[in-house]
């Protein structure tokens, strides 16, 4: 069955520790990956995304995430994080063969201590 | 420019009723999808509606259903209700075509709570 696992559900950082929010998911065929960001008391909203090519994709607020094919995952990373970027994060992945559904991960809550 | 909004916020129903939960998507948006976000697990995909066709659909039964109207709002609704349909429902809209390529602007959702 299609499926998107995040390995962490609650992260717990300092501020300015660096950041990896892992992705992985069972699929065939072609796949477009998305990092959501939901954080308190705001809707969901796009963090990145791959189409395709460099598959170190940057997105906003520092975020990046590395496509790695081989390993079917897509990890989130940030080299500093702030107090700011406590939320919860979602990966989702949408594959060609599924219909175009899109299928999302349990989500990692991450809280950053000043 | 407006998000996408959904009412409504809270809707509390009891075993056996029906509910309907509405969006708006942004102006300029064909899409909607539907999702349902119980306590502990991710969102789950429900519905995609596009031009007013329901173009897929996830793993739910088919007491779960809904349409998508010319004006491209949305109603979502759950007939028969049971106990564990009680969660988040998220909406979101976006660009006609491939959701593959175009980014989904979630709304706040819709607290349904089943007595």
């Amino acid at each position: 069955a299609q499926s998107v696992s995040q390995h962490n559900h609650h992260v717990i950082l300092s501020e300015a520790a660096s950041l990896e929010l892992g992705c992985n998911y069972s699929y065939g065929g072609t796949v477009n990956l998305f990092w959501y960001v939901q954080y308190p008391g705001q809707h969901l909203q796009l963090l990145l995304k791959y189409f395709s090519g460099d598959p170190l994709v940057k997105g906003i607020k520092g975020f990046e995430a590395e496509f790695i094919k081989s390993k079917f995952s897509f990890n989130l990373r940030k080299p500093s994080v702030q107090w700011s970027d406590t939320a919860e994060y979602f990966c989702a992945v949408i594959s060609n063969t599924g219909g175009f559904k899109t299928i999302f991960g349990a989500g990692t809550r991450l809280f950053v201590k000043a | 420019e407006a998000g996408v909004t959904q009412s409504p916020t809270h809707l509390i129903k009891t075993r056996g009723q029906q509910a309907t939960l509405r969006c708006s998507p942004i102006s300029g948006h064909t899409s909607v999808y539907w999702y349902q976000q119980a306590l502990g697990l991710g969102l789950q995909f429900l519905l995609w509606y596009d031009e007013g066709e329901e173009r897929n659909r996830g793993n739910f039964p088919p007491r779960f259903s809904g349409r998508q109207f010319p004006n491209y709002s949305s109603e979502l609704n759950v007939n028969a209700l049971e106990l564990e349909d009680s969660a988040l429902y998220l909406c979101a809209s976006s660009l006609w075509g491939n959701p593959s390529y175009n980014e989904q602007f979630f709304g706040p959702g819709t607290r349904l709570t089943v007595l």
